[in-house]
């Protein structure tokens, strides 16, 4: 079956615009998670979302991140008000249940603030 | 702190050599040591999980291990195609805890 799939690919926007990636998870899944990849760093965790549960948002790095996940499925980030430090490679991963099981990774959203 | 480290940075192998990676991890309650390949560009692809201090997985050229404090990838006789960043990471509560990888290349 299919994988996780974002969307855009690539996104090139100016400093102070608002951006929105979208992740679609492998069906059935229903955990979803979002990282941030920068350059010559780790992943890093921003959110997850487990079924109809409240979402862990520990790891969202300012009060300009924001997510939701509409029907269990779809997911989309927002980026408000973006700044340069938030040019990163924005990834998805879905999983069977949460709680240890394997995540599966999407292609990533490759952000550039100019 | 939640922590995990990954040795060497950088690893450059003739084909055929075999080597070890390295994975140091200071997880709280840790309820999975996981492998991922990253070619450029891509998402990373998941290889391994580990589960018990002991366990040992296999596929193709490569062997995962883990001890109470590490986990090693062992890669016998690499490939030009082994060539990648190969991310080790802990599973603590709602998240992968990821080290910075170590970006291997085999030369034929």
């Amino acid at each position: 079956g299919a994988g996780v799939s974002q969307s855009p690919s690539n996104k090139v926007t100016e400093k102070g615009k608002d951006v929105e990636l979208r992740c679609d998870p492998i069906s059935g899944h229903t955990a979803l998670y979002w990282y941030r990849q920068s350059l010559g760093q780790g992943l890093e965790f921003l959110i997850y979302f487990q079924g109809n549960s409240a979402p862990d948002k520990s790891g969202l790095p300012s009060d300009r991140f924001s997510a939701e996940r509409t029907g269990g499925s779809v997911s989309t980030l927002t980026i408000q008000r973006t700044q340069q430090e938030d040019s990163a490679v924005y990834l998805c991963a879905s999983s069977s249940m949460g709680g240890g099981e394997t995540q599966y990774f999407g292609p990533g959203t490759r952000l550039l603030v100019l | 702190e939640d922590q995990v480290t990954q040795s060497p940075e950088a690893l450059r192998l003739q084909e055929g050599e075999s080597s070890s990676l390295n994975c140091s991890y200071t997880v709280s309650g840790l309820r999975g040591l996981f492998w991922y390949r990253q070619d450029p560009g891509k998402g990373p692809e998941f290889l391994f999980t580990l589960y018990s201090a002991g366990e040992e997985k296999e596929k193709e050229r490569l062997k995962a291990t883990l001890t109470k404090k590490e986990s090693f990838l062992h890669i016998t006789a690499p490939k030009p195609e082994d060539s990648a960043t190969y991310l080790c990471a802990g599973y603590n509560t709602d998240k992968l805890i990821f080290g910075t990888g170590t970006r291997l290349q085999v030369f034929p």
